[in-house]
């Protein structure tokens, strides 16, 4: 069964480093999604994306967040100087329409800052 | 803005009860609405969508209810087990985008 991975599962970086992070959507899909989730705390919506552009973003992504989709398999996420408090669960999803569809998650990656 | 609550919070029942899961939302201009599965440092395992035009769900064990126009979703779950302890997050889909917006979650704890 198609499924979203994420890599790597597990990523460690001083504060102000730059990090990326990798996910490979399900392949037919056309609508990419990250989420964050803070340790205690709620599944929070960052961005959504289509058609390689940003189509939504949330108030959490500031100029510090970017997306990209670089190939045709891989969307990442890039934290360009990383806070204490982005340290967090990320989860890509993906879905093939994106009203009314079921999302996909993959397994996240787990962001700590030191 | 979409404002999503699961009550209760936490649950602890004995084996073999049949229990309910709330969730409310404040924006009845969903899309659908997703429950997941989540244990401990895991991911977000996709237990059922049901479509905004639809009333009820069913997967096994589980049933999923939807009553958009007062805001409320449950999941029931039938002849809990051990293996089902973990926390229950629902999420409406919302937005121009599809986006997810998920509420705090139930944690359940199913005794043997």
């Amino acid at each position: 069964e198609p499924e979203v991975t994420q890599t790597p599962s597990h990523q460690v970086t001083q504060m102000g480093q730059e990090v990326i992070l990798r996910c490979v959507p399900i392949s037919n899909h056309l609508y990419f999604y990250w989420y964050r989730q803070i340790l205690g705390q709620k599944v929070e919506f960052l961005v959504s994306f289509y058609n390689n552009e940003i189509s939504e973003k949330s108030e959490i992504f500031d100029d510090q967040f970017s997306v990209e989709r670089p190939d045709g398999s891989n969307f990442t996420l890039k934290i360009r100087s990383t806070k204490l408090e982005d340290s967090a669960m990320y989860f890509c999803a993906s879905t093939t329409g994106r009203l009314g569809n079921e999302q996909f998650f993959g397994p996240g990656t787990r962001l700590t800052v030191l | 803005k979409q404002e999503v609550t699961q009550i209760p919070a936490a649950l602890s029942v004995p084996e073999g009860e049949n229990l309910v899961l709330n969730c409310s939302f404040t924006d009845s201009a969903i899309y659908n609405l997703q429950w997941f599965r989540q244990d401990p440092g895991k991911g977000l395992t996709s237990l059922l969508l049901i479509q905004s035009s639809q009333r009820e769900q069913t997967s096994g064990r589980l049933n999923a209810s939807l009553d958009k126009s007062s805001g409320r979703s449950t999941l029931y779950i039938a002849a809990s087990q051990p293996g089902d302890s973990a926390t229950y997050l629902c999420a409406p889909c919302v937005g121009n985008t599809g986006k997810l917006i998920f509420g705090q979650g139930t944690t359940l704890q199913v005794k043997p």
